[in-house]
């Protein structure tokens, strides 16, 4: 997980809540990811940045929005945190956009929504 | 659309037992293959990756064999320690986007036991 970190690490919010998980990178890398992880389903993508100053939706958007002001931050709000919304969530990025290329994750948030 | 599929967890082996993981996928042109690890409470990580059809990817004694005419990336290795459970997941590149997409599989939960 070097290089990707990720705040805060666990939160457990109510039903209407909102709060902004915070991911910031050190090494340079163009792309970055939100993506959410529950329980037999894999990773599922929320948003994506492919640069500075760009944003665009993934598989499951819905709740969500993002904000990518500078190369080293990509943050994702919540802003009516709803119960389907519990879920571990990761930050990740990639160097280029060329699909070979490693996806490095940070060590993730836990969210828990009542 | 493109997908991956992995065998069903969760996997309980003893130490020094052979390990397989399937994984099989559907994917239109020539993905990059890649199987990430999850150690508890982290983030992935890469475990290896392929690009092309017949290249092994190999790392810490797992080796996957990028199969053309299978459509498969199986993950093995010869003898399992504690050190290696984790939870698996099989992901590929998928071309077909404009950014670095990734598709992962639902994920194998892998138990060794002494």
């Amino acid at each position: 997980n070097a290089g990707v970190t990720q705040t805060p690490k666990f939160q457990v919010l109510k039903t209407g809540q909102s709060m902004t998980l915070q991911c910031a990178q050190d090494m340079n890398h163009n792309s970055m990811y939100w993506y959410r992880q529950d329980p037999g389903m894999g990773l599922r993508l929320i948003y994506y940045s492919a640069s500075e100053g760009t944003t665009d939706k993934g598989e499951v958007p819905n709740g969500y929005n993002v904000s990518r002001l500078n190369k080293r931050e990509f943050s994702l709000r919540l802003e009516s945190a709803a119960p389907s919304q519990t879920s571990v969530y990761f930050c990740a990025i990639t160097l280029t956009g060329v699909g070979t290329d490693t996806q490095y994750f940070g060590p993730g948030t836990r969210l828990t929504v009542l | 659309g493109n997908s991956v599929t992995q065998m069903e967890g969760p996997v309980t082996l003893s130490e020094e037992a052979f390990l397989t993981i399937n994984c099989t996928y559907t994917a239109t042109g020539y993905p990059s293959l890649f199987w990430y690890v999850q150690y508890p409470g982290e983030g992935l990580q890469l475990l290896l990756k392929a690009t092309k059809a017949d290249d092994k990817g190999s790392n810490k004694g797992f080796e996957a064999t990028y199969r053309k005419e299978t459509t498969s990336f199986h993950l093995e290795k010869g003898s399992v320690q504690v050190s290696d459970s984790a939870v698996y997941f099989c992901a590929l590149s998928d071309l077909g986007t404009s950014y670095d997409k990734v598709i992962f599989g639902p994920g194998t939960s892998l138990s060794v036991i002494p």
